[in-house]
């Protein structure tokens, strides 16, 4: 059983808004994850790091308009007036005792 | 601010030995402030974590990996390496070396460098 679930796509108009969603394993429910963007033939950038709490830290240079919140085992990753250079592979990843682990990853599509 | 430059050859041959190195700059990676780990990225599939190396030289490693994993650092250089032994066809990925801060995730990236395994 994988430790992080995603959903494989997602898809949203230009302008509009996308919540995807990082489903930590059962026991795993308080740990903190990190989303990561990756956009076609680039290296992955991070966004941000998301509490059980639902408080979330962005890295330096990341948009207003990408925010992050927590509810349970699940963590959200939403991004507002979605823009077409968002189109990406959204990733993440958490980590125990040292170890790293990634999500499988959700493509998001802008219509 | 942090960046990660990775180097090495792009073509291995099968039961030889993947060498990458990462060159760190705007950091120094005898800091106890980061770690410094590899993924690593198949032709079209998602990212794999390698394997990270702490402060007091302390490394992790996937299980998946581990019998076939070594990172060690060479502070005189700033920089620090990544050795995969008996490579298959299934090694080849792009490689992309990063550095996070204790205690969380990654948020550093390398540009990435692709390494394929081929006779």
């Amino acid at each position: 059983q994988p430790v992080l679930t995603q959903s494989s796509s997602a898809s949203a108009s230009l302008g509009s808004s996308v919540k995807l969603t990082c489903t930590l394993i059962s026991g795993h429910s308080s740990y903190i994850i990190a989303w990561h963007q990756q956009q076609p033939g680039k290296a992955p950038r991070y966004l941000m790091k998301v509490e059980g709490s639902g408080s979330y830290n962005t890295g330096s240079g990341v948009p207003h308009r990408f925010s992050g919140s927590s509810s349970g085992a699940d963590r959200y990753l939403t991004i507002s007036n979605l823009q077409s250079e968002d189109e990406a592979d959204y990733y993440c990843e958490t980590w125990d005792s040292n170890t790293h682990v990634f999500g499988t990853g959700t493509k998001v599509t802008v219509l | 601010q942090l960046q990660l430059q990775e180097s090495g050859p792009g073509l291995v041959k099968p039961s030889e030995t993947l060498s990458l190195t990462c060159t760190v700059s705007g950091g120094s990676i005898s800091s106890s402030s980061y770690y410094w780990g590899w993924i690593r990225q198949p032709p079209g599939k998602g990212l794999e974590w390698i394997g990270s190396m702490y402060y007091i030289g302390s490394t992790y490693y996937n299980p998946s990996l581990k019998s076939r994993v070594t990172i060690s650092v060479d502070t005189s250089k700033n920089q620090f390496s990544l050795k995969l032994t008996s490579v298959t066809a299934a090694d080849t990925a792009v490689y992309y070396c990063a550095s996070g801060t204790p205690p969380y995730g990654i948020d550093v990236w390398g540009q990435g460098t692709t390494v394929t395994v081929s006779s």
